[in-house]
């Protein structure tokens, strides 16, 4: 069965250092997002992608955060620089459509932040 | 503002008891409601969502609009049960495009 792939499962970085995350949505998945989740939280929403289209980007720090999906299939997520407070699970998840209701997320592994 | 509350983090019951996980939402349109759960070391995966009516594993939930609620329900608790579990709030993201909102989530243990 195929799988939403995130790499690496784990980092740890320095405070000002730079970090990257990257994902494979499941082939032929339109919808690409990306969540961090904070210890205690429930997973917020930083950046969709429909395509290589961003279509909500409302939530993401982008003085450091940046965000791509250049071919429309797998997505890089990057941190620059890193503070204290990013420390998270960075999940990745992907649909068929991105439509209400008729659409399943599937969800990555995730990839464990800890900026020291 | 759209918001999803979960206000257990923590519920512990015994096999066979009845569960039930609470939901309330508040959202000023149509809402679109999901449960989704991570058993230990798994993915976060959909379990059900309200527009299929349909039961998962046991598990039922039903749209209170009254109430702005989708509470989660189980009649027998088994001890495989045991996970967390999120409630989600599907939102317009733009043009046909939806995102969804999570609550903070729920800890089941069901102890044997």
């Amino acid at each position: 069965e195929a799988e939403v792939a995130q790499s690496p499962r784990y980092k740890i970085t320095e405070k000002s250092q730079a970090v990257a995350f990257w994902c494979d949505p499941i082939s032929g998945h339109a919808t690409l997002y990306w969540y961090r989740q904070i210890l205690g939280q429930g997973p917020e929403l930083l950046v969709q992608f429909q395509d290589e289209s961003v279509v909500d980007d409302s939530q993401l720090p982008k003085d450091r955060f940046s965000a791509e999906r250049l071919k429309g299939v797998d997505s890089t997520l990057k941190i620059q620089p890193a503070e204290l407070g990013d420390s998270a699970m960075y999940l990745c998840a992907s649909s068929l459509f991105g439509l209400a209701g008729k659409d399943t997320q599937y969800f990555g592994p995730g990839t464990r932040l800890t900026v020291l | 503002a759209q918001r999803v509350t979960q206000p257990e983090k923590l519920l512990s019951v015994f096999k066979g008891a009845p569960v039930e996980l609470k939901c309330n939402y508040s959202y000023s349109g149509s809402p679109e409601l999901f449960w989704y759960v991570q058993y230990s070391r798994q993915r976060l995966q959909l379990l059900l969502r309200h527009i299929s009516r349909e039961s998962i594993k046991g598990f039922t939930a039903d749209l209170n609009k009254g109430e702005t609620s989708f509470h989660l329900k189980k009649p027998f608790a088994q001890e495989e049960d045991s996970a967390m579990y999120y409630c989600a709030l599907s939102l317009n993201s733009g043009g046909s495009n939806y995102k969804l909102t999570f609550g903070k989530g729920t800890l089941l243990t069901v102890n044997p």
